[in-house]
């Protein structure tokens, strides 16, 4: 089944504590994104990717690391969370539907509850 | 990037046809019309996109106004589960491939 994977989907942590949120898709899509949802300022991204060894910081990329060492896996750093990073995070891919085209339809998974307290 | 406005939320009766608008009165040539929607607890998935004419697939319709300021979303016979946040987005397809997401239309069916 094509899908994005998240894990884990639910954390609590502490200040400072560094973590990291693992993003996988078996679709072999080029392109792969952050964002976090929060409540009156829907999703904004963080980081993206068009593809291995290439990211670029999105919209609210600060407190946040990212890598794109395989094609399938784009994992979130956390290196010293803080409470304003509690939030939702939604990983997405996508790929063009033929070479050269634009991204059409992305996948989003099934997101991660972050709690940092 | 464009911005469009939807309603806040909106009510259907379950088995009848929804029309979800959405206004973009400052599209561009460029811009995609980009549908997603958020079912509870879940990411967003895609719906349906359009450029200038009207499109169908399994979900659902996009009707796309002449001057492409505004559209509509078609839900031809709405189920419990079509009961979402649906967003309407405007994307250039290039670049960075990012989704701006507003704040959408809670839609909710009554049975």
């Amino acid at each position: 089944e094509a899908q994005v994977t998240q894990n884990p989907r639910y954390l609590i942590t502490v200040t400072g504590k560094k973590l990291t949120v693992t993003c996988s898709q078996n679709m072999n899509h080029e392109y792969m994104s952050w964002y976090r949802q929060d409540p009156g300022l829907g999703l904004r991204q963080i980081y993206y990717s068009m593809n291995v060894e290439v990211t670029d910081k999105g919209d609210v990329p600060e407190g946040y690391k990212v890598s794109r060492k395989e094609k399938r896996n784009f994992p979130l750093i956390l290196e010293s969370p803080s409470p304003n990073q509690t939030s939702l995070y939604f990983c997405a891919s996508s790929s063009p539907q033929e070479a050269g085209g634009p991204l059409i339809r992305q996948f989003f998974g099934p997101g991660t509850r972050l709690t940092v307290l | 990037d464009a911005k469009t406005t939807q309603p806040n939320s909106m009510e259907s009766n379950e088995e009848e046809p929804v029309h979800l608008p959405c206004n973009h009165s400052t599209i561009s040539g460029t811009d995609y019309i980009h549908w997603y929607r958020q079912l509870p607890s879940q990411g967003p998935e895609y719906v349906i996109h359009g450029l200038t004419s009207n499109v169908n697939n399994r979900m659902a319709s996009l009707a796309i106004a002449e001057d492409r300021k505004s559209s509509t979303l078609i839900l031809h016979r709405a189920t419990l589960r079509d009961a979402a946040v649906y967003y309407c987005i405007l994307k250039r397809n290039f670049g960075n491939e990012k989704l701006t997401f507003g704040t959408g239309t809670r839609l909710t069916i009554i049975p």
